[in-house]
């Protein structure tokens, strides 16, 4: 079965602070690819970053940074030195390669409180 | 370069209803993807065209739902009749190749009372 899990319902961080949100996911193919979309408040789902399963380096990008371990299913995002503009939900999404539907998971809210 | 957009941004109806959902996908994207997130669920696939024609229908949840994206440009998804349960948001996602990445237009939020 295909599955993603964000077991984060809801993360609440004072600014500054790191935050780690976290993405399990359940897969038998050998080739999928895994994202990382934001909904901020006004609602739309921004692409933030996607990852196949073949490349294991950790990507950083500014504030942010993942780290992808296949030994874990996991693929999880760190967002250092938060800031109140970072508030929004974010989605964690596996695709494989036969299959071009995204499968997500339930999202973690994240807040950030000045 | 625009992004997806939809239209209405807002939809409130009544039961039984009709609504027609619009998306526009980024100029050049022959992948055009169309996903709900109904109340307290996970955001779920409803179908994928390629330029104009239908490439996986799976996620359609009955025949109350039509998909269309006549010339291969924009996409249509009527709901009739609109039923309680239809109730969630209605994203759009288009891709230039379906390997490519998705990204998303704002979402239709549709309440049916």
């Amino acid at each position: 079965a295909q599955k993603v899990t964000q077991a984060q319902t809801e993360i609440s961080v004072v600014e500054k602070e790191d935050v780690t949100l976290d993405c399990v996911y359940e897969t038998r193919d050998t080739t999928y690819y895994l994202f990382w979309y934001k909904q901020p408040p006004s609602g739309e789902l921004v692409f933030l970053i996607r990852r196949n399963s073949f490349d294991e380096q950790n990507e950083i990008s500014g504030r942010y940074s993942w780290n992808f371990q296949k030994s874990t299913s996991s693929f999880n995002f760190t967002i250092t030195a938060s800031q109140v503009v970072d508030s929004a939900v974010y989605f964690c999404a596996l695709r494989w390669d036969s299959n071009y539907q995204l499968i997500w998971g339930a999202g973690t809210k994240l807040i950030i409180k000045p | 370069e625009a992004g997806v957009t939809q239209f209405p941004s807002h939809s409130v109806i009544e039961k039984g209803q009709t609504v027609t959902l619009r998306c526009d996908p980024i100029s050049g994207h022959d992948n055009l993807y169309w996903y709900r997130r109904v109340m307290g669920k996970e955001i779920k696939f409803l179908l994928h065209f390629v330029k104009e024609s239908k490439q996986d229908e799976s996620g359609m949840p009955n025949n109350r739902f039509l998909a269309e994206r006549t010339g291969g440009t924009y996409s249509t998804l009527k709901v009739q009749p609109a039923e309680l349960e239809d109730s969630g948001v209605y994203f759009c996602a288009s891709g230039l190749t379906e390997q490519e990445t998705q990204y998303f237009g704002p979402g239709t939020r549709l309440l049916v009372l």
